[in-house]
C-alpha cells in the first residue's frame, strides 16, 4: 500500500535554529513529490516539485532533497513567520492516481 | 486569476440536512479535486475529476457523498443526509497536466469550507 509519513509532528524551534523536516514514503513507482506549506485557516501553498533521487530546490530560507525513500525539507535560519504545516504529497507511478498526502509537520518558530 | 473559489467559507448545519458545497476551479485546468481535512486523518483525498469526468471516487465515505462537475469553471459536493462526523475542512483544489507528461502540475487549492454538524 502506498504510505507517506512526516516526522517529527510537531517542532519548536528558536528564530536563527537550523533544522529539517523529514517525509518518508513508500509507493511502487514515483512520478513526483510536492511539498505545500499550509497557514492556519488557509488551504495548502505549493512550495516545491521534486522528480528523481539526488535533487534539490530551494527558496528563500528551505531547501527541499530527495532520495530514492525520503525527502528533506532544511530550514535554514528560520523566521517566525516560517510557521506553519508543511505536508509533503508523493504522486505514485500509477495511471490515474492523484496525490497521497501525508498529516504534515506543525513548525513553530519563536523569537 | 483569483486562484479557487470555494463557497460558503463556513457552513453550520444540524444533523440529517442537506449540504452543498460549491467550487470554482482556476480557469484553464482540467482537473479538479476534493479534500478533507480533519486533525485526525489529515488531508484526505474524496473524489477528482479530468475534464468534467469523475476518475477516482473511491475515497468517497459512503452514498451520502456525492459531487457532480457540470461545467469545466464549476464543481459541488453534496452531503445529504449530514452527521456530525462529517465535521471537517472540505478543499477543493485544481491543476492542469502539461502535454506529454506523466505528472500533473502542481494543486492550486481554495480556502476551504469549514463544516461543522450539529
Amino acid at each position: 500500500e502506498d504510505q507517506v509519513t512526516q516526522s517529527p509532528e510537531a517542532l519548536r524551534l528558536q528564530e536563527g535554529e537550523s533544522s529539517s523536516l523529514n517525509c518518508s514514503y513508500t509507493v511502487s513507482g514515483l512520478r513526483g513529490l510536492f511539498w505545500y506549506r499550509q497557514d492556519p485557516g488557509k488551504g495548502p501553498e505549493f512550495l516545491f516539485t521534486l522528480y528523481s533521487a539526488g535533487e534539490e530546490k530551494e527558496k528563500e530560507r528551505l531547501k527541499a532533497t530527495l532520495t530514492k525513500k525520503e525527502s528533506f525539507l532544511h530550514i535554514t535560519a528560520p523566521k517566525p513567520e516560517d510557521s506553519a504545516t508543511y505536508l509533503c504529497a508523493v504522486h505514485p507511478n500509477q495511471a490515474g492516481t492523484a496525490l497521497i498526502f501525508g498529516k504534515g509537520t506543525t513548525l513553530s518558530v519563536s523569537s | 486569476d483569483a486562484g479557487v473559489i470555494q463557497s460558503p467559507r463556513h457552513e453550520v448545519t444540524e444533523m440529517g440536512q442537506e449540504v452543498t458545497l460549491r467550487c470554482k476551479p482556476i480557469s484553464g485546468h482540467d482537473y479538479l479535486f476534493w479534500y478533507r481535512q480533519t486533525m485526525m486523518r489529515g488531508l484526505e483525498l474524496l473524489i477528482y475529476f479530468n475534464n468534467n469526468v469523475p476518475i477516482d471516487d473511491s475515497g468517497m465515505p459512503e452514498d451520502r457523498f456525492s459531487a457532480k462537475m457540470p461545467n469545466a469553471s464549476f464543481s459541488t459536493l453534496k452531503i445529504q443526509p449530514s452527521e456530525p462526523r462529517d465535521s471537517a475542512v472540505y478543499f477543493c483544489a485544481s491543476s492542469f497536466r502539461s502535454r506529454g507528461l506523466l505528472i500533473q502540475n502542481e494543486q492550486f487549492f481554495g480556502p476551504g469550507t469549514r463544516l461543522t454538524v450539529l
